[in-house]
């Protein structure tokens, strides 16, 4: 299986902040990458898609890049209701997630 | 709208069987890819198994020879029968629909998951 590594585990910001989550897989996926926010108690949500492609209804000021195996994902300004848990996905072969990244309030 | 809504999990003995089901609504299910996927208690997301159109069928190795994924299009949901289910197996089930690009596929919509815990 494809492994995802995610980095850092937890990040602390504050309101206002640029955020970067970086993924890096254990061999190329192409840009076949997506992003998931996922609060506590709830699904998680699709972000963006094809590691670059914004879901509908999810705000811009998410972005990600990368390929073969190094990808960010972006906020830009990070709000209130962006403290999560975010996880990146491979989907060149059998799904694979990396272990989350914890955005706290600093 | 697209909803997805889980249900069938519970208490189970090691060794003993359930079956999840994902009524689907909001979408022709028919037509699209759809898989279950897990977290157990405070840890990450884990792929369990996947069933496109066609009804091919995968799943991960842990899960192999013991779940049975299926679905019934005429009634719009999706299952998963788990036998022979063992500790491990203790998790919040999903389901989500999955979006085929080029061959791949992506998962969209998740449902609220149900969960499954295997305990004596």
């Amino acid at each position: 299986d494809i492994q995802m590594t995610q980095s850092p585990s937890t990040l602390s910001a504050s309101v206002g902040d640029r955020v970067t989550i970086t993924c890096r897989a254990s061999q190329s996926i192409s840009s076949w990458l997506a992003w998931y926010q996922q609060k506590p108690g709830k699904a998680p949500k699709l972000l963006i898609y094809t590691t670059s492609s914004l879901q509908s209804g999810v705000p811009s000021r998410f972005s990600g890049s990368g390929s073969g195996t190094e990808f960010t994902l972006t906020i830009s300004s990070l709000q209130p209701d962006d403290f999560a848990t975010y996880y990146c996905q491979q989907y060149y072969g059998s799904w694979t997630f990396g272990q989350g990244t914890k955005v706290e309030i600093k | 709208e697209v909803q997805l809504l889980e249900s069938g999990g519970g208490l189970v003995q090691p060794g003993g069987s359930l079956r999840l089901s994902c009524a689907a609504s909001g979408f022709s299910f028919g037509y699209y890819a759809m898989a279950w996927l897990r977290q157990a208690p405070g840890k990450g997301l884990e792929w369990v198994s996947g069933i496109v159109s066609g009804d091919i069928t995968h799943y991960r190795d842990s899960v192999k020879g013991r779940f049975i994924i299926s679905r019934d299009n005429s009634k719009n949901t999706l299952y998963l029968q788990m036998n022979a289910l063992r500790a491990e197996d203790t998790a919040l089930y999903y389901c989500a629909r999955a979006i085929a690009v080029a061959e791949k596929h992506y998962s969209d919509y998740w449902g609220q998951g149900t969960l499954v815990t295997v305990s004596s």
